[in-house]
């Protein structure tokens, strides 16, 4: 049963402290989505890759989030310095994409999720 | 004003009864998802569709294009279809326009 997994589920961490959230995609899947959900705004794209480069991070404040993929089984997402507003559940999806102008526009599989709490 | 607009953003149901959600975007898509978000929190991807219609068991997504409208209907519905439901607009550019959702509770 291929799932995408993520680590840690839970995180709870003091403002200016380092976080790293790590998603595994499920097994050839070339396309890893970001995501940030929040109360207030609900579900936002924060960065996604194709094949390992990453093709789009505008969702993202670039002063303290960087998202990586160091191999085709691992997107890592961290935020240094953390900053109280960060508080968020961060989820991670994979799919694959046959038609690479179209990446949005093929079915994601969803992560369960890290919950992050800063302090 | 949201670029993607959902309704209602509430509903309470009985059981088996036809349920419909709505979602009106104002921007160009190339796509429109349908997510569904359990009350533990996680999401299942349920229709990606450009065009017509889709149905998977007992759920059915149709989409206009020209009129910028999709909705997701639930027949026979169910306690355990409680979720939140999630409609994102994507366009060829990769860009995302989520919906707030459409938080949908069943009584038996």
């Amino acid at each position: 049963d291929a799932r995408v997994t993520q680590t840690p589920r839970h995180k709870v961490t003091e403002m200016g402290q380092e976080v790293t959230m790590r998603c595994q995609p499920i097994l050839g899947h070339n396309t890893v989505f970001w995501y940030r959900q929040t109360m207030m705004q609900g579900l936002e794209l924060l960065a996604y890759f194709r094949n390992r480069a990453p093709l789009d991070d505008s969702g993202m404040p670039k002063d303290r989030f960087s998202a990586e993929m160091p191999d085709a089984t691992l997107a890592t997402l961290k935020i240094q310095p953390s900053e109280p507003r960060d508080s968020a559940v961060y989820f991670c999806a994979s799919g694959l994409v046959l038609i690479p102008r179209t990446a949005a526009s093929h079915e994601q599989y969803f992560g369960p999720g890290t919950r992050l709490t800063v302090t | 004003k949201n670029e993607v607009e959902q309704s209602p953003q509430n509903l309470t149901a009985q059981e088996g009864e036809f349920i419909t959600i709505n979602c009106s975007y104002s921007v160009g898509i190339s796509a429109l998802h349908w997510l569904q978000q359990h009350p533990g929190g996680g999401i299942v991807s349920l229709f990606m569709l450009s065009s017509g219609k889709k149905k998977h068991g007992r759920l059915i997504a149709t989409i206009n294009i020209q009129e910028k409208h999709s909705s997701l209907h639930i027949t026979a519905s169910h306690p355990r279809d409680s979720a939140v439901y999630i409609c994102a607009g994507t366009n060829t550019g990769n860009q995302f326009y989520f919906g707030t959702g459409t938080s949908l509770t069943v009584i038996p």
